[in-house]
């Protein structure tokens, strides 16, 4: 079965501090990937996607997150983090052309000053 | 701008009501969802359509229907609310091609007392 992974359910860095928020997907095949961003009473928003190609990719508010086929991984890194980061960060997985998306769990952030 | 529009931001139900849930999506996109979020859970697909008047049941399909009969339109109903139906629902609409994004709606909490 499709399955995304977030580990972490809650995380708690300082402002200024680098971030990682792990995911792991299991797919049939190489899945489109995403991570969405969700603020308090808020939707989600798009961080950034990975379809194929460089495995790194560059997102919005300078967030990247790097592919790793390998470990099945789409980890989200941030280098410095700040107090407005404070959300809920969702992986994603998807694979058909209906769009389906499988969740993850999310993950809690947040950042104290 | 891609435009989600729930039209309710929260919603108190009493049980055993038929309640309905309206989301419009102003993109002209194939894909529509409904998304039921719960801590913990992260987000599980209820129903999604991917052309008016079609729907293909999600992973929670169960005491559930939808109907859509103009492409920007997709309403969710509950035929009789019960209380483990409490929960926050994120509309959210893409285009058909693989791997499109979604885009959502700021969600609608309903309370089923």
């Amino acid at each position: 079965a499709q399955s995304v992974t977030q580990p972490d359910i809650h995380i708690t860095v300082s402002e200024g501090a680098s971030l990682e928020l792990r995911c792991n997907y299991s797919y049939g095949a190489t899945p489109y990937l995403f991570w969405y961003v969700q603020s308090p009473g808020q939707g989600l928003q798009l961080l950034l996607k990975y379809f194929s190609g460089d495995t790194l990719v560059q997102g919005i508010k300078g967030f990247e997150a790097e592919f790793k086929r390998s470990q099945s991984s789409f980890n989200l890194r941030k280098p410095s983090v700040h107090w407005s980061d404070a959300a809920e960060y969702f992986c994603t997985a998807g694979g058909t052309s209906y769009g389906k998306l499988t969740f993850g769990q999310g993950t809690i952030l947040t950042v104290h000053p | 701008d891609v435009k989600v529009t729930q039209s309710s931001r929260y919603l108190v139900k009493r049980t055993g009501e038929k309640v309905f849930l309206e989301c419009v999506q102003d993109m002209d996109h194939e894909n529509m969802f409904w998304y039921r979020q719960d801590p913990g859970l992260g987000l599980r697909l209820i129903y999604f359509s991917y052309d008016v008047k079609m729907k293909e049941k999600g992973d929670i399909p169960e005491g559930y229907s939808v109907s859509r009969e103009k492409k920007e339109r997709f309403s969710l109903i509950l035929e009789s609310a019960s209380t483990n139906q409490t929960s926050m629902y994120l509309c959210a609409s893409s285009f058909r091609g693989e791997g499109s994004p979604l885009h959502f709606g700021n969600g609608t909490r309903l309370t089923v007392t």
